[in-house]
């Protein structure tokens, strides 16, 4: 079955713009995690969303917001983009039911604020 | 803040070798999870252990963990080219269901 799907892979935004990243999960998951990756930082948790649900939060600035929609694909949006925002943003989706869920993650989008 | 810290952060060997990278977490787990990310890429899942596990094995991989020293390693026996890449632990602690990242072990596999 067909994988994790973000769009787009890459972009490229000036500073003060907005962006929307989007992600598919998988068939079936119901738990969609965002994360955010830039050099040497490893993984910062942003949201997870479950059933159209934000069921976790993340230690980020009002400007990052997500939502989830009922064929449980789901969008990231970052307002008033700064030059530190830059970064490879991960999605990734799970059953999301139980702990121990293994989480599948998208190729990630590579954003760029210039 | 990250629960996991992996150690080393780098570590660089030849092929052929065996690779062996250590995680500490800081509280009690259900679960702890090792995942592979190839350099800009998304990351995959390996193995995940339970708390009430002390070794696991797939294929290659051996992974272990002492809940009493809240530590888990991962060995990778006779290393590829193609295992070139950052391998991170993650954690879940709680019923919320949110992994806790270690910041990452960058594994160089020299040929």
């Amino acid at each position: 079955k067909a994988g994790v799907t973000q769009t787009p892979r890459y972009l490229i935004k000036t500073r003060g713009q907005q962006v929307t990243l989007s992600c598919s999960p998988i068939s079936g998951h119901r738990s969609v995690s965002w994360y955010q990756q830039t050099p040497g930082q490893g993984l910062q948790f942003l949201f997870e969303y479950f059933s159209e649900t934000q069921r976790n939060k993340g230690n980020f600035p009002g400007r990052f917001s997500g939502r989830q929609f009922s064929n449980s694909r789901s969008e990231m949006n970052v307002s008033t983009l700064e030059l530190g925002d830059s970064a490879l943003y991960l999605c990734a989706s799970s059953k999301g039911q139980r702990s121990g869920n293994t989480i599948y993650f998208g190729e990630g989008s590579w954003l760029t604020v210039v | 803040s990250q629960q996991g810290e992996e150690d080393p952060q780098a570590l660089s060997i030849q092929e052929g070798e065996n690779a062996t990278m250590n995680c500490s977490y800081k509280t009690s787990i259900n679960n702890l999870q090792w995942y592979r990310q190839n350099s800009g890429r998304g990351l995959v899942h390996l193995i995940l252990i339970r708390s009430n596990e002390r070794e696991k094995h797939s294929g290659r991989l051996r992974v272990t963990l002492d809940t009493s020293k809240k530590s888990s390693s991962l060995l990778i026996t006779a290393s590829r080219a193609a295992d070139t890449a950052s391998y991170f632990c993650a954690t879940d602690m709680d019923s919320n269901y949110q992994l806790i990242w270690g910041a990452g072990t960058k594994l160089i596999i020299k040929p």
